[in-house]
């Protein structure tokens, strides 16, 4: 069974707020991780976004701006990835992370577009 | 500024060795743990594996025993090497920067794509 799960797109007008989840098998619990979230736009290698796991364990991306954040959903056992004011910049294929039984697991990514 | 710049060939013909470098630039290879990364058309990212200069290296448990991944510090280089390819080894590789838990990949390759193909 896949670690994490991941939507396989969004689509979300420019200015409003998005959440993006990546939810974890069921067997491990979202508390017990550090998640972390890339950015990959065409073209391009994956971008830091920031690191969550609580809200007194993150970290944002050095020149991340504060409009991305992380959060969890335990009753969903999922990591969320918020932009707030969506840009049409944020395009782009969005993964998340986690180390889990001694190996990075990536989630499948999810693609996101501006209209 | 730290740069890294993957290298290697394109092509490789099923059943053969795959293998790749990483030149590290305005950092010491030294300091930090390493990892390479790829993606395959259509999919997502997977990680291939890390190493650390003190010779700790983890392996995604996928890919098996078919992964070898090594750092050159006279040439401040990281390398790759994968056995006994298939089509289903096409993807960018990328090398980062980073892997070693709790730390994840902070700095990444532009990658390099390599097709397996006769």
């Amino acid at each position: 069974q896949t670690v994490l799960t991941q939507p396989a797109s969004l689509s979300a007008s420019p200015g409003t707020s998005v959440s993006l989840t990546c939810t974890l098998r069921s067997d491990i619990y979202v508390r017990n991780y550090r998640m972390f979230w890339y950015q990959q736009k065409p073209g391009s290698p994956p971008q830091f976004l920031l690191r969550y796991k609580s809200d007194s364990d993150k970290q944002q991306g050095p020149g991340v701006p504060r409009r991305f954040s992380g959060s969890t959903d335990v009753s969903a056992n999922a990591g969320i990835l918020v932009i707030s004011g969506l840009q049409s910049e944020d395009e782009g294929d969005y993964y998340c992370v986690i180390w889990s039984n001694t190996t990075w697991a990536f989630g499948g990514g999810t693609k996101v577009t501006v209209l | 500024q730290v740069q890294l710049q993957e290298s290697g060939p394109r092509l490789v013909k099923p059943s053969e060795t795959l293998s790749l470098s990483c030149s590290v630039s305005g950092a010491s290879i030294n300091n930090y743990w390493w990892s390479w990364i790829r993606l395959a058309p259509g999919k997502g990212l997977e990680f291939i594996g890390n190493f650390h200069p003190s010779g700790l290296t983890l392996h995604n448990p996928s890919l098996k025993s078919r992964v070898t991944i090594s750092i050159d510090t006279s040439k401040n280089e990281l390398s790759l090497s994968l056995t006994s390819v298939t089509a289903a080894d096409t993807a960018v590789y990328y090398c980062a920067r980073g892997g070693g838990y709790p730390s994840a990949f902070d700095l990444w390759g532009q990658g390099t794509m390599v097709n397996v193909s006769s």
